[in-house]
């Protein structure tokens, strides 16, 4: 059974920087998956972030792409999000999702508020 | 990006009704569309692969068609657990993009 969880700050300052880490169990991170973060606000509904492969490739969300950074980190089987100069619009709850048949595998997100 | 809108964005049905959503792309995204179903307070959950694969282990009563720019998913006969909100999402392209959501109610 593959099983994603989050972790990381719940609360940052603005312009600060946030940073989660999705550990994965049940499958490897350098299996042929391409391994996700997602968001999702009332007023923006669900955002996909980026995602990354085991070899270090990545594609992020134009929108998003100058303060985004992804990394893997196979030895614990984890993958790491790090967004910059955070404001309040960053405000979210924050998913990693595996990209299977779809978004097949979530972790159960984690609420991250941008606030002094 | 390539938008992705649905409709109607929430609708109320009884237990048993069928229930249609729709899901338009800006272009075309080919059959590489999924749909999700989610619960308040829980991450989404793929019913949908592929425009109209099934996901292992969900209902059958759930089945969707389309390709190109136009989509459909479909409850046969709504059950107490299907309220929910649903979503369509286009993986034809980066940055992959969701739709607005349909919540359905209990009438």
């Amino acid at each position: 059974q593959v099983h994603l969880q989050e972790s990381g700050p719940g609360l940052v300052k603005p312009s600060g920087t946030l940073s989660l880490t999705c550990t994965v169990s049940g499958d490897s991170i350098s299996s042929t998956n391409w391994w996700n973060w997602v968001r999702q606000t009332p007023g923006k509904g669900l955002e996909w972030i980026g995602e990354i492969f085991h070899g270090g490739n990545t594609n992020y969300n134009p929108s998003l792409e100058s303060r985004v950074t992804m990394s893997v980190d196979k030895s614990m089987n984890h993958f790491s999000l790090e967004l910059t100069s955070v404001t309040a619009a960053d405000t979210a709850v924050y998913f990693c999702a595996r990209l299977g048949r779809g978004f097949d595998y979530w972790g159960q997100g984690t609420l991250v508020t941008v606030s002094s | 990006d390539i938008q992705m809108t649905q409709s109607p964005s929430s609708l109320s049905a009884s237990v048993g009704d069928r229930v249609t959503i729709t899901c338009r792309a800006s272009q075309s995204v080919s059959s590489s569309l999924n749909w999700y179903q989610q619960k308040p307070g829980k991450a989404p959950k793929v019913l949908i692969y592929a425009a109209s694969s099934l996901q292992t282990g969900v209902p059958s009563r759930f089945s969707a068609s389309g390709s190109g720019t136009d989509f459909t998913l479909t409850i046969s006969a709504l059950q107490p657990e299907d309220f929910a909100t649903y979503f369509c999402q286009q993986s034809y392209r980066t940055p992959f993009t969701f739709g607005g959501g349909t919540r359905v109610e209990i009438k």
